[in-house]
């Protein structure tokens, strides 16, 4: 059973410090990664993908992805309370048209 | 931008009612899928298709059909709706492959009474 894991939370932050992120995963062959915020009560909204090992920056989110600790991690920098959501993490553990598995989410509170 | 929509956010039904869930995207994406979110569960897929009449089980497809007659259209068939079918069900599409970047509906909020 290819599994996805996250810390549910709520992980509690205070307005403009780092948010930190964490997601393992078992299956040593995934392929792509991808974070997802989710409001309260509306859909998953794609925020950041990473393939490659390192670390991929967009704005105030980075992604950082480790295959050998089969670890994937999403920072926020200067975090709003407007980035208050749950945030999922999603792993494609083949090639072809194997759908994503994701983790449960991990609530976040940005305190202002 | 890419587009899915679903065609209601709000639905309200009786046990043993047939229920439709439509879902269209408007990318030209081939793979679609109907997952259900509960809480403390998570995104659970329901069935999932690679592209056009192709159809494949996901982890819960029990009591649950699904159709692809067009590539932009994949609709989710409750054939005798139950109370523990109520849950939001979310439509997602992307490009062939894994790599490629999934996108989702806005979520239709299912409740059958």
């Amino acid at each position: 059973q290819k599994e996805v894991e996250q810390n549910s939370g709520p992980l509690s932050v205070p307005e403009g410090a780092i948010a930190s992120l964490n997601c393992t995963y078992s299956d040593r062959g995934s392929q792509s990664f991808f974070w997802y915020r989710q409001y309260s009560g509306k859909s998953p909204e794609l925020i950041m993908f990473i393939y490659s090992n390192g670390d991929k920056e967009d704005g105030r989110f980075t992604a950082q992805l480790n295959k050998a600790s089969q670890y994937v991690s999403l920072l926020i920098r200067d975090s709003q309370p407007s980035d208050s959501a749950t945030y999922l993490c999603a792993v494609n553990p083949g090639s072809g048209n194997t759908p994503l598995v994701f983790g449960k989410g991990t609530r976040l509170s940005v305190i202002a | 931008d890419v587009k899915v929509t679903q065609s209601s956010r709000y639905l309200v039904k009786r046990t043993g009612e047939k229920v439709f869930l439509e879902c269209v995207q408007d990318m030209d994406h081939e793979n679609m899928f109907w997952y259900r979110q509960d809480p403390g569960l998570g995104l659970r897929l329901i069935y999932f298709s690679y592209d056009v009449k192709m159809k494949e089980k996901g982890d819960i497809p029990e009591g649950y059909s699904v159709s692809r007659e067009k590539k932009e259209r994949f609709s989710l068939i409750l054939e005798s709706a139950s109370t523990n079918q109520t849950s939001m069900y979310l439509c997602a599409s992307r490009l062939r492959t894994g790599s490629n970047e999934q996108y989702f509906g806005p979520g239709t909020r299912l409740t059958v009474t």
